[in-house]
């Protein structure tokens, strides 16, 4: 069965600090990796997508990793803002499918002051 | 530029209500859409998606129905609500058919509460 695994469920860190948010799947055959920033009431705006050959890929302080071997990605994001504050979903592609991408349940982000 | 709009942003219904939300998409032509629900604390579940106007693929059996009645439109229906449908819904779409290396463009769904 195709699964997404997010930790930690939800983190609270201070402004300018960095943190970094984990995904572990299971999905096969692997097609691409998405990390997307949901804001609380929102729809999901993508942050990165990364293939197969690609071990990192970054987006201003959004710096996403991925190891295809031990199936697990990792979103790191540096100098922490209070507008960062959202959740994170990690969402696998299966091959070339258009309706098969695996949603993670996310990690809630907090940022406090 | 694209754009996705959902509307309305919040709906409380009773039971056994009809439901219709509509999601439109500009500045593209023949994209994929897609019906999302988000239960709290769980990942996003699809529930529909179209390649086409009047071609509709059904991800999971349920109390809903989605049509799409022209290439930028796209519409989730119930004739009946129950408590289950409860829930955060979500309209994307992605700008080539079969491409999956494209992003998913979501709008900013429609909190519906069941009463």
């Amino acid at each position: 069965k195709n699964q997404v695994e997010q930790s930690p469920q939800s983190l609270i860190i201070l402004e300018g600090k960095n943190c970094t948010l984990q995904c572990n799947y299971t999905v096969s055959p692997f097609s691409n990796l998405r990390w997307y920033k949901q804001d609380t009431g929102r729809g999901p705006v993508s942050l990165t997508i990364m293939t197969f050959s690609e071990n990192t890929k970054s987006n201003g302080r959004y710096t996403a990793t991925l190891d295809a071997d031990t199936k697990q990605s990792s979103l790191h994001i540096t100098a922490s803002q209070l507008s960062d504050s959202a959740s994170y979903i990690c969402v696998v592609s299966v091959d070339t499918g258009r309706r098969a991408l695996t949603f993670g349940s996310g990690t809630r982000l907090q940022v406090q002051p | 530029s694209q754009t996705i709009h959902q509307w309305p942003a919040t709906l409380v219904q009773p039971v056994g209500s009809p439901l219709s939300l509509e999601c439109t998409v500009e500045g593209t032509s023949n994209p994929n859409l897609y019906w999302y629900r988000q239960a709290a604390g769980r990942g996003l579940q699809l529930l529909f998606y179209s390649v086409g106007i009047g071609q509709i693929s059904s991800e999971v059996p349920q109390n809903l129905s989605a049509s799409r009645p022209q290439d930028r439109q796209f519409i989730l229906s119930s004739k009946k609500l129950l408590l289950s449908d409860s829930g955060f819904y979500l309209c994307a779409w992605s700008p080539t058919p079969g491409a999956s290396n494209q992003p998913q463009h979501f709008g900013d769904g429609t909190r519906l509460s069941i009463l």
